[in-house]
């Protein structure tokens, strides 16, 4: 079946240092969600890639959709201590309902 | 705006007992999913309703578990008998349509002793 991995797993960094976290799916993907879960909090959707090779920017955050729609990434410049959290992508198969998360990436971000 | 409740937030009931989990999706939404998050294996689909109608429940782990939608306002998740391995957070979430953002309640964390 459809498999969704990210990587890393884990992630320390300093605070002010950059991060990024890559999602690969097993499949084509139609369309990619990204979500963000606090220690303790449950999943907050950040945003929603379309189109191949997107690339769209939320403040310190960059997101990028592959040209082949099977992959993705997450960048966060100069990280601070409320970007702790763990960061999961979500891939969508064109004509279905169901999206399937990634393993996640636990960033932990060291004042 | 309300976001999607879910009840109990917690709940911790020993093995053998019935458990009723419970969310009210975002008005207006017309699909709810139901979740299941352990550190072992991430965050699973369990069903998928849409309009009331359960689509998918192929994620559900077995006869234990079932979940019905008796309206656009409720659902519940039930497990009979449970099970230590069912301990775990249950999230419910809706969304205006299957491809659009999800959004989430605050779960149910579940412990069987």
């Amino acid at each position: 079946g459809q498999q969704v991995m990210q990587i890393p797993q884990y992630q320390h960094v300093q605070e002010g240092e950059d991060f990024t976290t890559y999602c690969n799916s097993s499949t084509t993907l139609s369309n990619i969600q990204w979500y963000k879960q606090r220690p303790g909090g449950h999943p907050v959707f950040l945003i929603q890639l379309v189109k191949s090779g997107e690339v769209k920017k939320q403040k310190r955050l960059t997101f990028q959709f592959g040209e082949a729609k099977k992959n993705s990434s997450l960048h966060i410049t100069a990280t601070q201590t409320t970007d702790v959290g763990t960061y999961f992508c979500a891939g969508g198969t064109s004509g279905t309902y169901k999206y399937i998360f990634g393993t996640g990436t636990r960033l932990k971000v060291l004042a | 705006d309300a976001g999607v409740i879910q009840s109990p937030r917690h709940e911790v009931t020993e093995m053998g007992q019935e458990v009723t989990l419970r969310c009210k999706p975002i008005s207006g939404h017309n699909s709810l999913f139901w979740y299941r998050q352990t550190m072992m294996r991430g965050l699973e689909l369990l069903i998928y309703f849409n309009n009331n109608v359960p689509i998918d429940d192929s994620g559900m782990p077995e006869d234990r578990f079932s979940a019905k939608m008796p309206n656009a306002s409720f659902s519940t998740l039930k497990i009979q008998p449970s099970e230590p391995r069912d301990s775990a957070v249950y999230f419910c979430a809706s969304s205006l349509s299957s491809d659009q953002p999800q959004h989430f309640g605050d779960g149910t964390r579940l412990s069987i002793l």
